[in-house]
């Protein structure tokens, strides 16, 4: 089965820039969706399609995707973005959704 | 503006049969979109559990295909899952979710989840 590996932890001082990476093999040939999930609440879609924003995402919030890595990038960091975040992508080969490990957005 | 509610037994007693159901409102099961399932283990991660098409047809998440069910009744607007045979490794919060658009993923809406604790 697919496997995306995300660093378990990232922090970011305020007004930084955090990036949360995203691991799989060839993901370049996916399509990245990603999720920002605050303490008891269900998870938010954040960026989808690589690099798209929902309305309603801020700007400061941006996707990259190639080769076998996928980035979530928050720019200008707020405590607000504090957060677990998830990559997540369409495996056709098993034909179902696979989610990454998670990663734990900590604003210093 | 869409809205999905999860609905359904806190508690499942091992090897029984979970069961949940996933009201939407505010938009129309039958008009489309895919319309799936995600659970997520106390302080674990997020894991795929299946998806259903309006008109019925479903992918499941090969780990769990041997015992998950997805059905959707448009008459009551409403899809379900069926979880057979759970042992305490099944206990989380189950979300139900809708598609962004015509493809399985990604998930644009979600319920606020229903924690399922399998115990004696």
């Amino acid at each position: 089965s697919y496997v995306l590996t995300q660093p378990p932890s990232v922090s970011v001082a305020p007004g930084k820039t955090a990036r949360i990476t995203c691991g799989g093999n060839n993901i370049g040939s996916k399509s990245v969706h990603w999720y920002q999930q605050k303490p008891g609440q269900a998870p938010v879609l954040v960026i989808y399609y690589d690099s798209d924003r929902p309305s309603g995402i801020p700007e400061r919030f941006s996707g990259s995707n190639s080769g076998n890595t996928a980035t979530l990038t928050i720019s200008r960091v707020e405590a607000g973005d504090e957060a677990d975040y998830y990559c997540q992508v369409w495996d056709s080969s098993s034909d179902g959704g696979v989610f990454g490990t998670g990663t734990k957005v900590t604003v210093l | 503006q869409v809205q999905l509610q999860e609905s359904g037994p806190g508690l499942v007693k091992p090897s029984e049969t979970l069961s949940l159901t996933c009201a939407v409102s505010g938009y129309s099961i039958s008009s489309g979109y895919y319309w799936g399932w995600i659970r997520q283990p106390p302080g674990k991660g997020l894991e795929w559990i299946g998806s259903i098409y309006h008109s019925g047809s479903t992918y499941y998440n090969p780990s769990l295909k041997s015992r998950v069910t997805i059905s959707v009744d448009t008459s009551k607007n409403q899809f379900s899952l069926k979880l057979s045979s759970v042992t305490a490794a099944d206990t989380a919060v189950y979300y139900c979710a809708r598609s962004r658009g015509q493809v399985p993923t990604p998930f644009g809406y979600w319920g606020q989840g229903t924690l399922v604790t399998v115990s004696s």
